[in-house]
């Protein structure tokens, strides 16, 4: 099945500056979801989105992230003021294009973010 | 709180013989799902199996085959024929459905490096 691309695939940025990191799914699916890894961790939920709402935050995503699908087909994640500990690679992944579809998901090749 | 456990940080393998990766979980759901993802240097999540918990037969891709014992919480992976494209991080995932709006999330282990040797 087609999977996800990201959007950058590098980004460096100075801490305390925002970021997006963006998502451009092939085809129309519904629901969106952001993980991150930090280098030599495991891979760690951050945000699943269905319908243009969040469905679940873990408690990595404080008041810092934001998500949302501006033009109904790209899906951001907004860092707004980052910090070293951003520093990671994250990657998005996307579920099946109806409600009900297998639960599978499909991972972009990730953007790996360095805060300096 | 479900937890997934890689007990093997790094293994070795001779191009063309057998490994076998381990994998436990801990979880008080009956309905969940079991996946391997391969994860090479460049870092792609790569999926390479998956298992649904209500299924007894064990899932088969190709070289890749899995050991699923629910009742022990087990879920290894079995490489055969190995080859040096195989060299990878190789992480275990739980998945179960969670959030309001049916959607599912992963819950990774802590990885296996897995070399294959020539």
């Amino acid at each position: 099945e087609p999977e996800v691309t990201q959007t950058p695939s590098h980004q460096v940025t100075q801490m305390g500056q925002e970021v997006i990191l963006r998502c451009v799914p092939i085809s129309n699916h519904l629901y969106f979801y952001w993980y991150r890894q930090i280098l030599g961790q495991k891979v760690e939920f951050l945000v699943s989105f269905y319908n243009n709402e969040i469905s679940e935050k873990s408690e990595i995503f404080d008041d810092q992230f934001s998500v949302e699908r501006p033009d109904g087909s790209n899906f951001t994640l907004k860092i707004r003021s980052t910090k070293l500990e951003d520093s990671a690679m994250y990657f998005c992944a996307r579920g099946p294009v109806e409600r009900g579809g297998s639960e599978t998901q499909y991972f972009g090749p990730g953007t790996r973010l360095l805060v300096l | 709180a479900q937890t997934v456990t890689q007990s093997q940080p790094e293994m070795s393998v001779q191009e063309a013989e057998t490994v076998t990766l381990s994998c436990t979980y801990d979880t008080s759901e009956s309905n969940y799902y079991l996946f391997w993802y391969k994860q090479p240097p460049s870092r792609q999540m790569i999926l390479v199996i998956r298992q649904e918990a209500y299924k007894q037969q064990n899932a088969t891709e190709n070289r890749f085959s899995v050991n699923f014992q629910k009742a022990a919480k087990s879920f290894s992976l079995k490489i055969s024929d190995s080859q040096l494209g195989d060299t990878a991080m190789y992480f275990c995932a739980f998945m179960k459905h969670s959030g309001t709006s049916g959607t599912y999330k992963y819950i990774f282990g802590t990885g296996t490096r897995l070399k294959v040797l020539a």
